[in-house]
């Protein structure tokens, strides 16, 4: 299965700044996840974000706060901006491979 | 409709004894049924998934059963060791491998030496 490594892979961030998750995948995938875990929860899906088009957001998530860029088929990013303490949570991505849906290690993010 | 309700939510088993958890789903439109397992600090590794289609599954140590008519599977855990203490998320998706992914709660499991 593909492999997948995510940048950075933990930080800390002031209160109304933003910061830009990296997921860099070992092969050509087409569909790529984002999702979200919260402490000591489950994971919700953020947005499907596939090459050449725009991001399917779910409910409850919004492209001013999460944007995606996907430009090519084995990298995507997702930007949580104007964080504020409530965003703090560990933000993975996911890609469909060989009938299987494979996870990143994770971004652990705290903002205070 | 789009949840998945996910039993227990934690359980602790003796080594070499059988994990079973639980989970249900109400859309029947579902057509792919996925188990993860996470260590702490890591991403979900997927363990083992099933379709409708067939009504279990069996990889090494781990099988799914599916009922559908009941709409719930589990994951029974044979020979459970020290190092499969983690926690266990079931999932369900439209759209197989493909589809957005509705997890469970998770399910920590504790193997006992």
């Amino acid at each position: 299965s593909a492999v997948i490594s995510q940048k950075p892979s933990r930080d800390i961030c002031q209160r109304g700044t933003s910061l830009t998750i990296q997921c860099q995948v070992d092969s050509q995938v087409t569909m790529m996840f984002w999702y979200r875990q919260q402490p000591g929860q489950s994971l919700t899906l953020i947005a499907t974000a596939n090459q050449g088009s725009e991001a399917t957001y779910e409910s409850g998530f919004v492209i001013d706060k999460f944007p995606i860029s996907r430009p090519n088929l084995t990298f995507s990013t997702l930007t949580v901006s104007n964080m504020s303490p409530e965003d703090s949570s560990i933000y993975l991505c996911s890609v469909e491979d060989l009938g299987g849906q494979y996870f990143g290690p994770g971004t652990r993010l705290t903002v205070t | 409709q789009q949840q998945v309700k996910q039993s227990p939510q934690s359980l602790i088993v003796q080594k070499g004894g059988i994990s079973i958890i639980n989970c249900a789903y109400e859309n029947t439109a579902f057509d792919y049924f996925p188990w993860y397992q996470q260590f702490p600090g890591k991403g979900p590794a997927l363990l083992i998934a099933i379709r409708p289609d067939v009504s279990e599954k069996k990889e090494g140590r781990f099988t799914i059963s599916f009922n559908k008519s009941a709409k719930q599977f589990s994951l029974h855990i044979m020979d459970s060791q020290p190092g499969d203490s983690a926690t266990y998320f079931c999932a369900a998706s439209l759209g197989g491998s493909q589809g957005n992914l509705i997890f469970g709660k998770g399910t920590k499991l504790s193997v006992k030496p």
